[in-house]
């Protein structure tokens, strides 16, 4: 069973505050996807990230994965309260024939206060 | 272009009850999976179906039951309700027929079910 495990599961900071996100693993993903889910709404892919070390900035949000492929982790500058949801990391294995799986973590609530 | 479409958003039953949750994945899209979302297990996968078939399934119970029509559409099934399936239910379309590493899901808003 491949687990993600994100921290913090709670965050709470002030606009103009930085944070980082992690997402950790036991196991290699082909590619990794970061959504952001706000209340009674589904969750929106912000960003796929697939190369060992890969980089990817969307405005102030900085998306790392791990050389092995087994870590992310989501970096917000100067965060602002339309920031605030629930950020999900989700690892996409692939198997033989139709063995396509995601399997995401339990995500990290973030509030922005103003 | 539309997005993904749940029904009914928000739905009471009692236990013992059935419910069938439909979905209408985006224009185009024939790929379209379940997941079942709760505060302590975070996102759970219950299954995939592409071109009517089910190609992938998470470890559910046998209640948990799915199907896909031939224009995608999608409709979930839990019969025998427990306290326990009360989540919400999320349900998402993709693009790719062959899944390479670039599967971008989108999610429709979830249908809430509540289990009395």
């Amino acid at each position: 069973t491949q687990l993600l495990e994100q921290s913090p599961q709670f965050l709470s900071i002030q606009e103009g505050e930085n944070l980082t996100v992690y997402c950790n693993s036991s196991s290699v993903f082909s590619s990794l996807q970061w959504y952001r889910q706000e209340p009674g709404e589904g969750p929106v892919l912000l960003v796929t990230v697939v190369t060992g070390g890969e980089v990817k900035k969307l405005k102030r949000l900085t998306f790392q994965f791990g050389d092995a492929r087994k870590d992310s982790s989501l970096h917000i500058t100067a965060a602002q309260p339309g920031d605030t949801g629930l950020y999900l990391c989700a690892g996409a294995t692939i198997g033989g024939g139709s063995n396509y799986k995601l399997t995401f973590g339990k995500g990290t609530l973030l509030t922005v206060n103003p | 272009k539309a997005g993904v479409t749940q029904t009914p958003r928000y739905l009471i039953k009692t236990r013992g009850q059935q419910v069938t949750l439909s979905c209408s994945p985006i224009s185009g899209h024939r790929s379209v999976s379940w997941y079942q979302q709760t505060p302590g297990q975070g996102l759970q996968f219950l299954f995939e179906y592409f071109s009517e078939t089910q190609r992938n399934k998470g470890n559910f119970p046998g209640r948990f039951s799915g199907r896909q029509f031939s224009n995608s559409r999608s409709e979930m099934n839990v019969s025998t309700l427990e306290l326990g399936d009360s989540a919400l239910y999320l349900c998402a379309s993709s693009l790719v027929a062959y899944r390479g590493r670039y599967n971008e899901q989108f999610f429709g808003p979830g249908t809430r079910l509540t289990v009395l």
